[in-house]
């Protein structure tokens, strides 16, 4: 299966630009997706192919990255922006989701 | 506005069986694949199923394979999950996500259904 590499947690302070990064064990090309988990909550989509947002998604919210690395950035980040943000990718089978990044605030 | 409704979820001892539902609204039920998605606490999400629009094609990863069914209604605009020989490891909240037309990716989720095995 695809290994998807996330760093546990990150904080900043609002208003700070931030980047995380998701890493495969093998190419994905660009089907790379990120989602925001708030405690409680289902998950949401916030990027799609890599670099593409999803409908309602504030533009604070941009993604880069093919092959085997990716990057969700937020800039500037906001205080409802204290979430977990996953990544997904669905170029091999079986789909398979990072464990996570937890982003607090400062 | 698209609405995916869970419910079914509850304790269950292990080896036993479990079906969940999803009602769907909000859209047109019967032009979208459907997938379960799960969480184990405190864990990160790991997909469980995916069906076709007509519900002919369906697709699990390894860890469910033979044990779990995925089925659809879409006369009801309903989703289902059958879940037997259940073990500890299938302690998780699913999630029933509405995929992406033409695309693996889900683009709503529901509140997610908790599933509790353990004698």
């Amino acid at each position: 299966d695809t290994v998807l590499t996330q760093s546990p947690a990150l904080a900043v302070s609002p208003g700070e630009r931030v980047s995380i990064s998701c890493r495969a064990s093998e190419g994905v090309n660009s089907y790379m997706h990120w989602y925001q988990q708030k405690p409680g909550q289902q998950p949401k989509l916030l990027i799609y192919k890599a670099s593409n947002l999803a409908s309602g998604v504030p533009a604070r919210f941009s993604g880069s990255g093919s092959g085997t690395d990716f990057t969700l950035t937020i800039d500037p980040v906001e205080a409802d922006d204290t979430a977990t943000y996953f990544c997904q990718q669905s170029w091999n089978d079986p789909y398979t989701f990072g464990a996570g990044t937890k982003l607090e605030l400062k | 506005e698209v609405q995916l409704v869970e419910s079914g979820g509850g304790l269950v001892q292990p080896g036993r069986s479990l079906k969940l539902s999803c009602a769907a609204s909000g859209f047109t039920f019967s032009n979208y694949y459907m997938a379960w998605v799960r969480q184990a606490p405190k864990k990160g999400l790991e997909w469980v199923a995916t069906i076709s629009t007509s519900g002919s094609r369906t697709y699990y990863p390894d860890s469910v394979k033979g044990r779990f069914t995925i089925s659809r209604d879409n006369a009801k605009s309903s989703l289902y999950l059958q879940m037997n020989s259940l073990k500890s490891e299938d302690t998780a909240t699913y999630y029933c996500a509405r995929r992406s037309y033409a695309q693996n990716y889900f683009d709503y989720w529901g509140q997610g259904v908790m599933v509790t095995v353990s004698s």
